[in-house]
């Protein structure tokens, strides 16, 4: 059975901290691994990775893959209250579903 | 671009009546779309798969006699929770694909059985 892990499920740091939010995956036939963050209502995307190794930037977010690994992470940079939210992994197993994982809970405290 | 409306964003029903949900792909074609449904504090748990012009597929552990979904159009899906219960209550959010690009989500429908 296809599993997805996120840790850690909640992190609580100050603004301008640095955070790691991890994923694990145990599937069969991986396609993608994509990013998303949830505030109130529906996700929005962050970061679609197929290949490993290259890292995928946009501002002070980051992300990489590690296919042999099965892991990915995402990195936040001088972190800001905005960063606040639910971030979900979610693998794309080749059949077009995406499963998602359990979430981490990032909170920034001002 | 990729935009899709989800509508009601907000919905309280009487225990035992019915509930549409409409998920339209703004500005492209969906080839498919998905539902998911989400508790509080808990991820997105996919609830079925639908296709244009053919029947979804549901998830393991999904009644589909009571989450009716129909895809009549490449651009409008809708999800009926029939016989609503309180235990339905929950965040419902669909997401559509353009062909083999990403995967767009819908602002959600927060559904409340009283």
């Amino acid at each position: 059975e296809d599993k997805v892990v996120q840790s850690p499920l909640s992190l609580v740091v100050h603004e301008g901290d640095t955070v790691t939010l991890n994923c694990s995956y145990e599937v069969t036939n991986f396609r993608s691994l994509l990013w998303y963050k949830q505030e109130k209502k529906a996700p929005t995307f962050l970061f679609m990775l197929t290949s490993s190794g290259i890292e995928k930037k946009s501002g002070r977010l980051s992300s990489i893959l590690d296919k042999k690994e099965l892991f990915s992470i995402l990195n936040i940079t001088a972190t800001q209250t905005g960063d606040s939210a639910i971030y979900l992994c979610a693998p794309n197993f080749g059949n077009e579903k995406l499963t998602f994982g359990t979430g981490t809970r990032l909170t920034i405290i001002p | 671009g990729a935009v899709v409306s989800q509508h009601p964003s907000r919905v309280i029903c009487k225990s035992g009546t019915s509930v549409k949900i409409e998920c339209r792909s703004l500005d492209f074609q969906a080839t498919t779309m998905f539902w998911y449904r989400q508790f509080p504090k808990q991820s997105l748990m996919l609830m079925a798969t639908s296709n244009e012009g053919s029947k979804a597929t549901y998830e393991q552990g999904v009644e589909k006699d009571k989450f009716l979904i129909n895809h009549a159009s490449l651009t409008l899906s809708t999800l009926t929770v029939t016989s609503a219960h309180p235990e339905d209550s929950s965040f419902y959010i669909c997401s559509a694909r353009r062909g083999g690009g990403g995967y767009t989500f819908g602002s959600g429908t927060r559904l409340t059985v009283v």
